[in-house]
């Protein structure tokens, strides 16, 4: 079974760009999640889907960061315009129940420069 | 609102002698926690959990304690191996399924 791949790994961009790092679950997985590590700061959420609904967006930093999950299945994470304070690993999880074990992404590393 | 927090940014240890990675919570009402490992490039991985009616859980060569008095957890590894070099984050999962992780202790294995 495939795990949860996100894509790219790494991404080198200039402040005032945009990028947009996407996520496939793992199948059959309804709840996706987004976190990310900033400078090896504890893991922050940022926010939760259930099929394609935003559950939970509580931890999104503000209107720069733009989730979609279109149709239920793998998830976008647009940042635009990118500042450098966007700098980290973003990592996307995903769960079949909310109340099971999450399954991480190996992570977008992105650096803002 | 919610915190979890680690003791120790890093520990080294020397390979074969037992770790213990400690993590302190702040919300009493807490009832779900976890311990991920992750790698080098790798994502967070699932290592043990353990609910709030429980104050001890083992696994393979890892014990998860839980003390929900003084709001500790910690997570012991026996016979340290290499392979176990990582960093280790606890993790508080609410009720809609978010994790609230602590910072993470990097472990270092010396031969």
């Amino acid at each position: 079974e495939a795990g949860v791949t996100q894509f790219p790994s790494h991404s080198v961009i200039e402040k005032g760009q945009t990028v947009t790092l996407r996520c496939d679950p793992i199948s059959g997985h309804d709840n996706l999640y987004w976190y990310r590590r900033v400078m090896g700061k504890e893991i922050k959420f940022l926010l939760h889907f259930v099929k394609e609904s935003k559950q939970d967006e509580s931890g999104m930093p503000n209107n720069r960061f733009l989730a979609e999950r279109t149709g239920g299945t793998y998830s976008t994470l647009k940042v635009q315009p990118a500042e450098l304070e966007d700098s980290g690993v973003y990592f996307c999880a995903s769960s079949f129940r909310v109340d099971e074990k999450l399954f991480f992404g190996s992570g977008t590393q992105l650096s803002v420069l | 609102g919610e915190s979890v927090g680690l003791h120790l940014p890093t520990l080294s240890v020397q390979e074969g002698d037992n770790s213990i990675i400690n993590c302190a919570y702040s919300n009493s009402a807490s009832d779900y926690f976890i311990w991920y490992k992750q790698e080098s490039g790798k994502g967070p991985q699932f290592i043990i959990d353990i609910r709030s009616n429980m104050d001890k859980r083992q696994g393979q060569r890892v014990t998860v304690l839980l003390n929900k008095t003084v709001k500790h957890l910690s997570l012991q590894i026996a016979a340290t191996q290499p392979g176990d070099s990582a960093v280790y984050f606890c993790a508080e999962k609410n009720q809609g399924g978010k994790l609230i992780f602590g910072q993470g202790t990097e472990l270092s294995v010396k031969p």
